[in-house]
């Protein structure tokens, strides 16, 4: 069974930095492309990177990019999100999902981690 | 102000058949295929519907996709109190080389 847990949320400051994780199993990880979606509370889904099944080719909103870094450790099955420079606007659930190429269907989610930017 | 243009909100009585559009630009939905997410209160985004029109095992036939141009849309036929949800398309941009959502469409049902 296929499995996303994403884990690393909590409060930050403003200007500060978290790190996310998502642990993937119940299938070949090194197979998939994943992607980062985030939901502020009460507000729709808005994606926010994607990093292809070797890692080498990623992509970021402009909301993020220069602050968010995307990677992942395939030996690990893990996705990582570092996020630096946090504003208020980036309070909301990230969740980690799987796809089989870059422009398919997210077909798996996580259930989500809480990130909170506030003084 | 999202990418792609959905209606806040739809409505339908059990049985009935509700439609769902979503509007886009030629650089996302006019050279890209949609998916559509289902999300229930208080849980993470399922797929519901990939590739305008084919739906991942476990979807009811209830539910349909279909794309003309620059404009997708879901149709969900015989309208059941389960199906009460969020529902959001999206696709590939190619202007802005990401993914991106609908403001997504809050389904009652009546």
């Amino acid at each position: 069974e296929v499995h996303l847990l994403e884990s690393g949320g909590g409060l930050v400051q403003p200007g500060g930095s978290l790190r996310l994780s998502c642990a993937a199993s119940g299938f070949t990880f090194s197979n998939y492309a994943m992607s980062w979606v985030r939901q502020a509370p009460g507000k729709g889904l808005e994606w926010v990177s994607s990093i292809s099944d070797s890692g080498y080719s990623t992509s970021y909103a402009d909301s993020v990019k220069g602050r968010f870094t995307i990677s992942r450790d395939n030996s690990k099955n893990t996705l990582y999100l570092q996020m630096n420079s946090l504003r208020a606007e980036d309070t909301a659930v990230y969740y980690c999902a799987r796809a089989v190429g870059g422009r398919d269907g997210l077909d798996y989610w996580g259930q989500g981690t809480l990130v909170t930017v506030s003084s | 102000q999202s990418v792609l243009t959905q209606p806040p909100s739809a409505s339908g009585t059990p049985g009935q058949r509700v439609i769902i559009s979503c509007s886009g630009r030629s650089s996302n939905i006019g050279s890209n295929v949609v998916h559509w997410y289902q999300q229930l209160p208080g849980s993470a985004p399922k797929l519901l519907i990939y590739s305008n029109n084919q739906r991942p095992s476990g979807v009811p036939d209830r539910f349909s996709g279909s794309k003309s141009g620059t404009s997708a849309s879901l149709a969900i036929s015989g309208l059941q109190s389960e199906d009460e949800a969020d529902y959001y398309c999206a696709a590939w941009d190619d202007s802005l080389n990401g993914r991106v959502f609908g403001g997504g469409t809050k389904l009652t049902v009546l």
